[in-house]
């Protein structure tokens, strides 16, 4: 059984720094296309980035130069790392295979506040 | 960048109507457009892929259509269970977009 499961969500300042993980079991991330979206409260979906099977990266532009996607093939586990945070990066941050799979993580909360 | 247009944004109707949700895409994306479920606390469901496939497990009142840059998605008879959001996403391309959302609620 495929899972996805995010952690590392919580509460930080205006420009700080904060590192999700999405942990997978059931398949390897190695060679996946892997994504985050996200979600604002009561908003709707947001594509961050994706890592393709040969590591290249995208992001959008709300976020290009300041989150990282990576993988740990030895760990099978996903990051984002997440600088410069600002108070409209706040939203529930979900890990999400291809769409065919449709297999998504439960979602991590990150909130951007002083 | 794709942009995605997904209307209504709020659709109020009763169980047993029949309805319909459109995504029109900025360019076309041949058939590249999922549409997904998704209810308060809970991550997006895939209901249709590839504009008009119907995922394993989904009721077949759900039926989507569309190529190129207009797409609809039909509910034949609404269900208690159908009340939710829905989201139109284009992967046409390595990035995905997604469309505002429509709210179906309860009239």
């Amino acid at each position: 059984e495929v899972q996805l499961m995010e952690s590392g969500g919580g509460l930080v300042q205006p420009g700080g720094s904060l590192r999700l993980s999405c942990a997978a079991s059931g398949f390897t991330v190695y060679s996946e296309y892997m994504n985050w979206v996200r979600q604002a409260p009561g908003k709707g979906l947001e594509w961050v980035s994706v890592i393709s099977g040969a590591d290249n990266t995208h992001y959008a532009d709300s976020v290009k130069g300041r989150f990282t996607i990576s993988r740990d093939n030895s760990k099978n586990t996903l990051y984002l790392q997440m600088n410069s945070l600002r108070p409209e990066d706040t939203a529930v941050y979900y890990c999400a295979r291809k769409v065919e799979d449709d297999d998504w993580g439960q979602g991590t909360l990150v909130t951007v506040s002083s | 960048d794709i942009q995605m247009t997904q209307s209504p944004s709020t659709l109020s109707a009763s169980v047993g109507d029949r309805v319909t949700i459109t995504c029109r895409a900025s360019q076309s994306i041949s058939s590249w457009l999922a549409w997904y479920q998704q209810k308060p606390g809970k991550a997006p469901k895939l209901l249709i892929h590839k504009a008009s496939s119907l995922e394993s497990g989904v009721p077949s009142r759900f039926s989507g259509s569309g190529s190129g840059t207009e797409f609809t998605l039909t509910i034949s008879s609404l269900q208690p269970d159908d009340f939710a959001t829905y989201y139109c996403q284009q992967y046409n391309s390595y990035w995905w977009t997604f469309g505002q959302g429509t709210k179906l609620e309860i009239k």
